[in-house]
């Protein structure tokens, strides 16, 4: 069956380490791989997108890799802050349909 | 920019009752729209997708005539929960999208409480 997995406990860590958070994905084959921050009760909120063909992706302080031999997407958060406490989703597209199914998220916490 | 504002953003309501939530895509106009359900500690569940002017697309197992969804405009989508049972309490939320393969922007979600 088709799965997406990420890291179902909680991750804590110091300020200013770097956080890592991982998705791994079975059954699919996505063109495209997404990254949304979720705060309580709130919407998610897109960070990065990477395709594919694209191996790494960055925006400021956040990095994205993206493995399709094994099947599985990192996600790095450098200098992490208080401010960058959420849970981090992962998404990809169902082969190519642009309709995005969601990961399970991993509740990110940082210790000041 | 790229804001998709949701109402409302709580509503109880009784057993039995039809409850409608509005998306409304404020500063763009949005190719599809799409409405998710989000159960405490779990990730969101694709409903369906909606198109202007077409039919919802639903995901296996979610009930079309329970959950109609109209998308009128550009701007513009509606999910109203038919007879709602407590069992339907749960946070919907929708998004949009400009183009493909694009980021999806989120409404805030709306949190209905079925007693």
């Amino acid at each position: 069956s088709q799965k997406i997995e990420q890291n179902s406990e909680a991750l804590n860590i110091q300020e200013g380490k770097t956080a890592t958070l991982t998705c791994n994905y079975t059954n699919y084959s996505p063109a495209y791989l997404q990254w949304y921050r979720q705060d309580p009760g709130r919407g998610p909120v897109f960070l990065l997108l990477i395709r594919e063909n694209e191996k790494e992706k960055r925006k400021e302080r956040l990095k994205v890799t993206f493995d399709t031999t094994l099947k599985q997407s990192l996600f790095h958060i450098t200098a992490s802050q208080p401010a960058d406490s959420a849970t981090y989703l992962c998404a990809l597209d169902t082969s190519g349909t642009y309709k995005y199914i969601f990961g399970t998220g991993t509740r990110l916490k940082v210790l000041a | 920019g790229a804001v998709v504002s949701q109402h409302p953003s709580w509503v109880i309501c009784k057993s039995g009752t039809s409850v409608k939530i509005e998306c409304r895509s404020l500063d763009f106009q949005a190719t599809t729209m799409f409405w998710y359900r989000q159960f405490p500690k779990q990730s969101l569940m694709l409903m369906a997708t909606s198109n202007e002017g077409s039919k919802a697309t639903y995901e296996q197992g979610v009930e079309k005539d329970k959950f109609l969804i109209n998308h009128a405009s550009l701007t513009l989508s509606t999910l109203t929960v038919t007879s709602a049972h407590p069992e339907d309490s749960s946070f919907y939320i929708c998004s949009a999208r400009v183009g493909v393969p694009t980021e999806q922007f989120f409404g805030p979600g709306t949190r209905l409480t079925v007693l």
